[in-house]
C-alpha cells in the first residue's frame, strides 16, 4: 500500500498570502489529522477529520482551516500568512478516528513565509 | 505549564547501552503515543499505550496511569536509533493531542 502523501513538499510564500496544503491518506483510511511543527513550539495539533467532518480542533486562530473530501483526501488552508506560520506541516491518517487506531504520518510540507 | 514533559531533552549514548526516556503528563488521557522522528522530518509511530507495557524488538514502552508517567526503553542501542523521540497524549475529554518537546538521542558507535 502506498503511504500517506503530502503535496507540495516545499513551499515559499510571502506574508499576507494564503496557502493550501494537500494530504492523501493511506487507501482505506478515513481519518486524517494535521499537525504543525516549529523549532520553538514543537509539534502542535491542528485538526482531525473523519468522514468529511471536523472532529477536533487545536488552539489555532481562524486563519487555519481545513476540510476533508468524500475520498478521505484532506486539505488545510492558511490565510493571511504570518512569518510565524513557517513550519513543517504534517498530516497523519488512520483507519478510524479516536483511540485504538495507529496513525501513519506523511513526510510533511515545509512552508517558509518571507 | 506544558501538559506533557519529557526528560532528558538530549541524550548521548555509546552503542550497546540501555536507554530510558521519560514522559510525564498532567491531564487525563485515553492513550499515550511514542513517536520517532529522524532528521529530515519523517515521523513513525512506535507505540500506542493505554495501560501496561508493549515491546517491539529492542524497544519497550511502559505506562503507569495512576502516576501519569511513561517510559521508553531501548535495549542494546545502535547508531540507527539516533533520532528525536516524542511523547504525545490524547486527552480523554475533548480528544485533544498534546506533545512533549522531544528527546534528541545520539548513539555513538
Amino acid at each position: 500500500k502506498a503511504g500517506v502523501t503530502q503535496t507540495p513538499r516545499y513551499l515559499i510564500k510571502t506574508r499576507g498570502q494564503q496557502v493550501t496544503l494537500s494530504c492523501s491518506p493511506i487507501s482505506g483510511h478515513r481519518s486524517v489529522s494535521w499537525y504543525q511543527q516549529t523549532p520553538g513550539q514543537g509539534l502542535q495539533f491542528l485538526f482531525e477529520y473523519f468522514s468529511e467532518t471536523q472532529r477536533n480542533k487545536g488552539n489555532f486562530p481562524g486563519r487555519f482551516s481545513g476540510r476533508q473530501f468524500s475520498n478521505s483526501r484532506s486539505e488545510m488552508n492558511v490565510s493571511t500568512l504570518e512569518l510565524g506560520d513557517s513550519a513543517l506541516y504534517l498530516c497523519a491518517s488512520s483507519l478510524w478516528a479516536g483511540e485504538g487506531h495507529e496513525q501513519y504520518f506523511g513526510p510533511g510540507t515545509r512552508l517558509t513565509v518571507t | 505549564k506544558n501538559e506533557v514533559e519529557q526528560s532528558p531533552q538530549n541524550l548521548t549514548a555509546q552503542e550497546g547501552e540501555f536507554i530510558t526516556i521519560n514522559c510525564s503528563y498532567s491531564v487525563g488521557i485515553s492513550a499515550l503515543h511514542w513517536l520517532q522522528q529522524h532528521p529530515g522530518g519523517g515521523i513513525v509511530s512506535l507505540f500506542m499505550l493505554s495501560s501496561g507495557k508493549k515491546k517491539h524488538g529492542r524497544l519497550i514502552a511502559t505506562i503507569n496511569i495512576q502516576e501519569k508517567h511513561s517510559s521508553l526503553h531501548i535495549t542494546a542501542s545502535h547508531p540507527r536509533d539516533s533520532a528525536v523521540y516524542i511523547c504525545a497524549v490524547r486527552r480523554n475529554t475533548g480528544n485533544q493531542f498534546y506533545f512533549g518537546t522531544g528527546t534528541s538521542l545520539t548513539v555513538i558507535p
